[in-house]
Formats: C-alpha cells, structure tokens, sequence
C-alpha cells in the first residue's frame, strides 16, 4: 500500500515568510510524528498526534511553529515569520499502534525547507 | 544522559565484506523494542529491522540481523554481503513501552567501497 506522503519535496522561502508543510500517512495509522532532521543530526521531535489531538507539543522549539490535523489524516506543520535557522528536513512518521513498543514508525521522503 | 550510543561517527568498507554497526542503550523500562533505520543521501528514513526486549532469538531480516544481547545494553545491525547501495547513515533507536517517543542515535555513516 502507500507509504507516507510528504509535500512538497522542497520548500525555499525568505526570511520572514509563512509555510505549511503536509504529511498524508499510512492509511489507518492513528498515530502521526514530525520530527525536524538538521544535516549530521539524528531527528529531533516535534509533535505527536493520536487522532486529532496533539498528544506532545512539547518538542516545537518557539509559538512559531504549529501543526494541525483537523480530522484525523492529513497534518499540516505550519511555521510562522520563518528564520534562517529554520532550514532542516521537516520529517514526517506514522505508526499504527504507538502504545506499542513493537510497532514501527513508517516516515515520508521528508521536506527540504531552505530559508534565505 | 544520553540513552542510544553509537560510538561510530564513520565506517568504510569493502564491498562484498559484512559490517557490524554498533549501538548501546539505557533503559529501566523491561519492556521496550529497537529499530534500525537507514537514510541514503536522498533523505527518507527507511525502516530495516526490529527487535523487541523479550524477543528470545536475535532478528533477522534478508542480509540484515541484529546482534542483540540485553546483559549488555548492545543491539548491533550486522549486514552481510555489502553492497554498494548500502551506503548511508544508519540510525539505532528505541521505544520504551511507557513511553510513545522514538529516541534517537547520532546514527552511523557506512561507506561501501567498490
């Protein structure tokens, strides 16, 4: 079946600019991660959510930065006045049963954001 | 304190050679799993193998196979039979069963010389 869809696949903005990323995951995953991933650097967490809801916030790095899954699929990472310490891989992860140390995290392709 | 150790920032190896990537891990949950993930330059983060803390035998999954020994805290990927696609970062984590957060290695670069 597929996989999790990330869009878009690269994302330059200036400094200052407002973007949104999306993340369409495994179909029937209740689960859904970001994580963001700087050159040389394991991924760092984000936000995770269970269903609707935003289970942890806790890893967004400032009120910049925000993500919404208003029904249950597709997530949107929305970050606001963008800076250049911004520019990372914005990954994306699913899983079906995250209370369950067993069961994987599936990721997108990622997306590149470059802030000039 | 950190939680998944790779000690290996760099390997290079033969192509056709078998490696053995290195990750240790810290934990008091009894119940917790481990995952490999390799990352080629193309940047997706693919999922290779999975080994859970109660799992008797140690997991194999086509050339890859993990050297688990929970005495130690280690669950090194062992690949057999390089190839030069093998090339990429190689990430260890891990999964606490109280805890839904994957926590993350500095992750190991493999290079496969022809």
């Amino acid at each position: 079946g597929a996989g999790v869809s990330q869009t878009p696949s690269n994302k330059v903005t200036e400094k200052g600019k407002y973007v949104e990323l999306r993340c369409d995951p495994i179909s029937g995953h209740t689960a859904l991660y970001w994580y963001r991933q700087s050159l040389g650097q394991g991924p760092e967490f984000l936000i995770y959510f269970q269903g609707t809801g935003a289970a942890d916030d806790s890893g967004l790095p400032n009120d910049r930065f925000f993500a919404v899954r208003p029904e249950g699929s597709v997530s949107t990472l929305k970050i606001q006045r963008t800076e250049r310490g911004d520019s990372a891989v914005y990954l994306c992860a699913s899983s079906l049963k995250p209370r369950d140390s067993r069961s994987p995290l599936h990721f997108g392709n990622g997306t590149r954001l470059t802030v000039t | 304190a950190q939680k998944i150790t790779q000690t290996q920032p760099g390997m290079f190896v033969q192509e056709k050679e078998a490696v053995t990537l290195d990750c240790t891990y810290d934990t008091s949950d009894p119940s917790y799993g481990l995952f490999w993930y390799k990352q080629p330059s193309s940047g997706e983060m693919i999922f290779l193998i999975y080994q859970g803390s109660y799992d008797q035998q140690n997991a194999t999954e086509g050339r890859y196979s993990l050297n688990f020994q929970k005495a130690r805290k280690s669950a090194n990927l062992v690949i057999s039979a390089s190839q030069l696609g093998d090339s990429a970062m190689y990430f260890c984590a891990m999964r606490e069963d109280s805890n839904y957060q994957l926590i993350w290695g500095a992750g190991t670069k493999l290079i496969i010389k022809p």
